[in-house]
């Protein structure tokens, strides 16, 4: 079954610290992944994409990697700052004609001062 | 840049009544998606479109239907509104074809509460 697992659900942490979000998938096959970022009230946005060849990738303070392997991903955030609180969310797409994507429930951060 | 833009931000309605949601989008993007957001159980898709009159059944398409008349503009109807319909509902779009990279570009949501 195509399934993409995201933890911790929900994680706090104090401003200035990093913290690592997980993403497990067995979507097969695979085309590629993405995280988006989801500010309250607001519609997610893409922060980055990680194709079946690359490992890692950085978006500012934001550093994605991913396992083809394991079929891990995961999305660390550096020196936190209070407007990285929203939800995570992973999201993997198969490779097929409809390209269907196969989204994680989320993970909430919560950044404190 | 793309903008993906929802009639309404927020909505109540009552039980039986008849609820449209607007999508516009301005980039010319084939693919859009009406998707519904729920604590816990993340986003669901409802229905999709890869063209202009093409619809195709997500996952949760039962008491929901769609219109695509026009490429720019996917709407969402409710013919009955009941209350476990109570929920965001975020529209999104995506280039097709040859160029789909799988982005979603997403509006910013229409939470519809039914009475």
């Amino acid at each position: 079954k195509n399934q993409v697992e995201q933890s911790p659900q929900s994680l706090i942490i104090l401003e200035r610290k990093n913290c690592t979000l997980q993403c497990n998938y067995t979507v097969s096959p695979f085309s590629n992944l993405r995280w988006y970022k989801q500010d309250t009230g607001r519609g997610p946005v893409s922060l980055t994409i990680m194709t079946f060849s690359e490992n890692t990738k950085s978006n500012g303070r934001y550093t994605a990697t991913l396992d083809a392997d394991t079929k891990q991903s995961s999305l660390h955030i550096t020196a936190s700052q209070l407007s990285d609180s929203a939800s995570y969310i992973c999201v993997v797409i198969r490779s097929s004609n409809t390209g269907k994507l196969i989204f994680g429930q989320g993970t909430t951060l919560q950044v404190k001062p | 840049d793309v903008k993906v833009t929802q009639s309404s931000r927020y909505l109540v309605k009552r039980t039986g009544e008849k609820v449209f949601l607007e999508c516009v989008q301005d980039m010319d993007h084939e693919n859009m998606f009406w998707y519904r957001q729920d604590p816990g159980l993340g986003l669901r898709l409802i229905y999709f479109s890869y063209d202009v009159k093409m619809k195709e059944k997500g996952d949760i398409p039962e008491g929901y239907s769609v219109s695509r008349e026009k490429k720019e503009r996917f709407s969402l109807i409710l013919e009955s509104a009941s209350t476990n319909q109570t929920s965001m509902y975020l529209c999104a779009t995506r280039r097709g074809g040859h160029q789909n990279t799988g982005e979603l570009f997403f509006g910013e949501g229409s939470r519809l509460t039914v009475l």
